[in-house]
């Protein structure tokens, strides 16, 4: 089976600006996940998708969103871009979450400037 | 809230030589506890997780962690460290009933020289 894919892999956007990332999970898989990793942070969890539903969400500001398409594709979406969005940004996905083993995407590099 | 902490952000090694990879958790009931490795520019890789059972996990690249309820501790110690073995490791616990969230430790970066 294919892993999990994200595109693009890097971005650079300036302040203000808006991003969406898309993530496409291995094949059967319903629940997809999002991280975002920096230095400072480490990695924090943004929101879970799962049958198009979110089912949880980190603190993270609204700014901060996403979607579930029917065929569990994800995307997350960042209004408003600030410098302390630039992070790499991770997607996972699994069966149903819970306890199943969460494969990740190699990530989307975020830089804004 | 639960918690994860990860003792020491770097750690050194020589070849050949022990490593211990420290996590504890806080948790009001047991939870599902998961480590990851991360190789530079790559995404995360499960090493191994703890669910329920058998509290000696076996994981991949000859690594094991030892789930120990009375002290919170999921620590992940290697007899022997190899060159390849060089990567950051994360601690993760997915909460009781909050389905795919994981809360991951800060990571600890394990160097090993020849």
């Amino acid at each position: 089976k294919a892993g999990v894919t994200q595109t693009p892999r890097y971005l650079i956007k300036t302040r203000g600006q808006q991003v969406t990332l898309s993530c496409s999970p291995i094949s059967g898989h319903r629940s997809v996940s999002w991280y975002q990793q920096t230095p400072g942070q480490g990695l924090q969890f943004l929101f879970e998708y799962f049958s198009e539903t979110q089912r949880n969400k980190g603190n993270f500001p609204g700014r901060f969103s996403g979607r579930q398409f029917s065929n569990s594709r994800s995307e997350m979406n960042v209004s408003t871009l600030e410098l302390g969005d630039s992070a790499l940004y991770l997607c996972a996905s699994s069966p149903s979450g819970h306890t199943d083993t969460q494969y990740f995407g190699p990530g989307t590099r975020l830089t804004v400037l | 809230a639960q918690s994860v902490t990860q003792l020491g952000s770097h750690v050194s090694v020589s070849e050949g030589a022990l490593v211990l990879l420290r996590c504890n958790y806080s948790s009001s009931v047991p939870p599902y506890l998961f480590w990851y490795v991360q190789y530079p520019n790559q995404g995360l890789q499960l090493l191994l997780k703890y669910t329920t059972g058998a509290t000696l996990v076996k994981g991949i690249n000859g690594f094991e962690a030892e789930f120990k309820k009375s002290e919170t501790s999921f620590h992940l110690p290697k007899p022997s460290a190899h060159m390849s073995d060089a990567a950051e490791y994360f601690c993760a616990v997915s909460p009781y009933n909050q389905g795919g969230k994981l809360i991951f430790g800060q990571g600890t970066e394990l160097s090993v020289k020849p």
